[in-house]
């Protein structure tokens, strides 16, 4: 099956600096990888995602990249802010799978002041 | 979301006990999934269904069982907790065709 591996598993930043967080996955027929937000006792949240005919996608200050022959993704958060300070998950799906998703292990962001 | 809903948030229970733990959702959804969360293991894949007569297993489904009572209602159960069950649980949702999944509050489960 799938199997996704997420780096860093901790990150600290300072407050205006940009973090990155990378997740590598090893079935190549993932076509769907979304990045998840999850905060302190709350569950996660969908921030962005990405499909395998797209490269790169923005929302902002966040952004996600897909490498589909390494078969990495990576989430880029710029600007950053104290409430940027969470647990992000990444995860793919594998075409043909359901809509099964395979996490990752988390990273936990903290953005210093 | 309040979309989707789980009870209860929290439960403390002992060994051996039965356990439900109740899920749904007004979001009209076909597809319901029961997620595992331990510290340090990111979220793992207990049971999904993709309508009321199609449940499958995920990747640790062993002491787990689920229901599909309803396109709404997704219930797992825990039919002799064990302390090493003691987790958050999470239940999703999502629509067909490769729509994102939507999670709900969790459930804090300790057995002791």
């Amino acid at each position: 099956g799938e199997n996704v591996e997420q780096h860093p598993s901790t990150l600290s930043v300072q407050e205006g600096d940009s973090a990155v967080i990378k997740c590598t996955y090893s079935d190549s027929a993932s076509n769907y990888f979304p990045w998840y937000k999850q905060e302190l006792g709350k569950r996660p949240q969908l921030i962005i995602d990405i499909r395998s005919n797209v490269g790169e996608k923005k929302d902002q200050r966040i952004a996600v990249t897909l490498n589909k022959t390494a078969k990495h993704f990576s989430l880029h958060i710029t600007e950053t802010q104290p409430e940027d300070s969470a647990v992000y998950f990444c995860a793919a799906r594998v075409t043909g799978g359901g809509n099964k998703l395979t996490f990752g292990t988390g990273t936990q962001l903290k953005v210093e002041l | 979301d309040a979309d989707v809903t789980q009870t209860p948030r929290n439960r403390i229970t002992k060994t051996g006990k039965r356990i439900m733990l109740e899920c749904s959702q007004t979001k009209g959804h076909d597809r319901m999934y029961w997620y595992r969360q331990d510290p340090g293991l990111g979220l793992q894949l207990i049971y999904y269904s993709f309508d009321v007569k199609d449940i499958n297993k995920g990747e640790i489904s062993d002491g787990y069982s689920v229901s599909r009572q309803a396109q709404a209602k997704f219930s797992l159960s825990l039919e002799s907790a064990i302390p090493n069950q003691t987790a958050l649980y999470f239940c999703a949702t999502s629509g067909g065709g490769g729509q994102p999944q939507h999670f709900g509050d969790g459930t804090r489960l300790s057995i002791l």
